[in-house]
């Protein structure tokens, strides 16, 4: 079983909709999640880290799930510069394990 | 956050030849990671760069294959040798950032074609 999953995609969306991403972790002692963001042959970079108590960066909502062992990614009011590759990274912060999800594709049309 | 330079940004070598990627970072960083990603894939660690020891691999990479240098805390290379077409992939040096909780942070990444 994977360390984390995430669903492919792709997803098509017009510009101005709303786009949830979702992402399970196999792994219950993982300390630290993060959503990184990999534009098309660039490096990923980190888009935003996840709180247990959830949190909000302008139009991107990023909530923990511990229990279930779950993330997801919220974007609002899409733009075009929002199409990239989404990575959900677990980390179990014992300084070498960041397991990163295969990615999900987002494409915002015009 | 660190800035990360990687070069060469890509090559294309012949079978049999090695490749050796260079990474610098602007500071001191204690974390510094070698990953791999192959094309529509997500990234695999190969090893963690240790400062003045050898590298600890992951399952699957070995030290011949992958040699790693790390002689400071600036600066780290990654030699991928005896190459054939499998190992044409995007290798990418990471950092780890500890100055809150650990984060990752990458370098532009080294676009490797072995024909």
């Amino acid at each position: 079983r994977k360390e984390v999953e995430q669903d492919p995609g792709p997803f098509n969306v017009p510009e101005g909709a709303t786009v949830a991403f979702n992402c399970t972790y196999s792994n219950s002692a993982s300390q630290s999640f993060f959503w990184y963001r990999q534009d098309c042959r660039k490096e990923p970079k980190l888009l935003m880290s996840v709180y247990s108590s959830g949190n909000e960066d302008g139009r991107f909502t990023a909530q923990l799930n511990r229990a279930s062992q779950y993330i997801s990614l919220l974007i609002r009011d899409s733009k075009l510069s929002d199409s990239a590759t989404y990575l959900c990274v677990v980390s179990l912060n014992t300084g070498n394990q960041f397991y990163f999800g295969t990615g999900t594709s987002l494409t915002v049309i015009p | 956050s660190a800035v990360i330079s990687q070069k060469p940004s890509r090559d294309i070598c012949q079978r049999g030849t090695s490749l050796t990627i260079q990474c610098q970072v602007d500071s001191q960083v204690t974390m510094m990671f070698w990953y791999r990603q192959q094309p529509g894939q997500s990234l695999t660690l190969i090893a963690t760069a240790n400062q003045g020891s050898e590298a600890t691999y992951e399952s699957g990479f070995v030290i011949d294959k992958f040699p790693i240098s790390r002689p400071n805390l600036t600066f780290s290379t990654l030699t991928v040798s005896n190459m054939s077409p499998e190992d044409s992939s995007i290798y990418l040096c990471s950092v780890g950032d500890n100055r809150d909780i650990i984060k990752a942070f990458f370098g532009q990444g080294t676009r490797l074609t072995v024909v």
